[in-house]
This record gives C-alpha cells, sequence and structure tokens, in this order.
C-alpha cells in the first residue's frame, strides 16, 4: 500500500528564517510526486511536479527536491503570504490517475 | 477557464436527510475525482472517473455514499441518509489526459474549492 508521510505537523517561522519541510513516501513504482498549497477555506493549488531522483523545480521562494525515498520543499527567506498547508502526494505506475496524499504541514510565517 | 465549479459551498442538513454535492470539471479535462477532507483522516479519494466512467470507487465508505458522471460536464455525490460522521468538506478536482503537452503538467489534478458539509 502506498503511504506519505510528512513532517513536521506544524512548523513556525519569523519572516526571512528558511527552513524545509520533508514528505517521507513509500510506492510500488513512483510515476510522479506532487507539492500542493492549500489556504484555508479554499481547495489545494498546484505547485510542483517531480519524476525522477535528482530532479529540482523552484518557484519564487520554493524549491522542490526529490530522493527515492523522500522529497523536500524548501523555503528561502519566507514571507507571511508563504503561511498555509503544505501538501505532498504520490501517484504510482500501477493506480491510474490516483494520488495519495500525506497529512500535510501547516507553516505559519509571522512577521 | 473558470476552474472547477462546486455547489453549493456550505451545506448543513439534519442526520437522515439527502444531500447531493455537484461538480463542473474543466472543459477537456477527461479525469474527475471526489475527495473527502476531515482534521482526523486528512483528504481522501472516495472514487475516480474516466471518461464519464467511474474507475476506482474503493474509497467509498459506505453503501451510503454513491457518485454518477452522466456526462463530460457534470458530476453528483449523493449521501443518503447522511449522518454526522459525514460532516467534512468534499472536493472535486479534474485533471487532463495523460501527457498533454505545454502548460499543463502531466497527470495534474485541479481542485475545486470544496463543499462544506455539517450533518446535525
Amino acid at each position: 500500500e502506498d503511504q506519505v508521510t510528512q513532517s513536521p505537523e506544524a512548523l513556525r517561522l519569523q519572516e526571512g528564517e528558511s527552513s524545509s519541510l520533508n514528505c517521507s513516501y513509500t510506492v510500488s513504482g513512483l510515476r510522479g510526486l506532487f507539492w500542493y498549497r492549500q489556504d484555508p477555506g479554499k481547495g489545494p493549488e498546484f505547485l510542483f511536479t517531480l519524476y525522477s531522483a535528482g530532479e529540482e523545480k523552484e518557484k519564487e521562494r520554493l524549491k522542490a527536491t526529490l530522493t527515492k525515498k523522500e522529497s523536500f520543499l524548501h523555503i528561502t527567506a519566507p514571507k507571511p503570504e508563504d503561511s498555509a498547508t503544505y501538501l505532498c502526494a504520490v501517484q504510482a505506475n500501477n493506480a491510474g490517475n490516483m494520488l495519495t496524499f500525506g497529512g500535510g504541514t501547516r507553516l505559519m510565517v509571522k512577521p | 477557464d473558470a476552474g472547477v465549479i462546486q455547489s453549493p459551498r456550505h451545506e448543513v442538513t439534519e442526520m437522515g436527510q439527502e444531500v447531493t454535492l455537484r461538480c463542473k470539471p474543466i472543459s477537456g479535462h477527461d479525469y474527475l475525482f471526489w475527495y473527502r477532507q476531515t482534521m482526523m483522516r486528512g483528504l481522501e479519494l472516495l472514487i475516480y472517473f474516466n471518461n464519464n466512467v467511474p474507475i476506482d470507487d474503493s474509497g467509498m465508505p459506505e453503501d451510503r455514499f454513491s457518485a454518477k458522471m452522466p456526462n463530460a460536464s457534470f458530476s453528483t455525490l449523493k449521501i443518503q441518509p447522511s449522518e454526522p460522521r459525514d460532516s467534512a468538506v468534499y472536493f472535486c478536482a479534474s485533471s487532463p489526459p495523460p501527457g498533454t503537452s505545454g502548460r499543463i503538467s502531466y497527470n495534474e489534478q485541479f481542485f475545486g474549492p470544496g463543499t462544506r458539509l455539517t450533518v446535525l
């Protein structure tokens, strides 16, 4: 069974204080790993897809990396508007178009 | 494009009543997904369709839940009878055919704003 574990569950940062969010996964053949951002009262919003170990993608202050067992979402010099819940999900080769989500990391950035 | 549209945005009902949630996917997307999100269990896939056909409904909690997709632009999730433990936010998502070129990423899912269901 595919499993996704995110840590920490919650993270408080001061504005400008860089950090990383972790997503550990077990999957029978990874087709893709997805990162989403979710703001309160809204649906998840797509950020990145990573397909193979060693791949990296960047968007503004966010950078996602992938290894064979985990993915990191690095946040450089965060701003209060980066506060949100960040969700990680995996798609297995034999799972059709299904995603298995982790529990998320709730990020709070204080000014 | 308006994105995935869900209605109603909020629903409050009493135990035992029938509840119907509605979803309009993004035009051209041939996959549609229904998810449920709670604090305890996170985001769970209930069922998904491909070209209006249900592909995997193993996440549907029990027979009280049913989903239909009569055409490419409309889907419903029905709960009958509803129970307090069904209270959650229900999301609909859609995605394009695998391997679509251009800006849209392979297999990316686009989520609607959700329906917050409260069963008293």
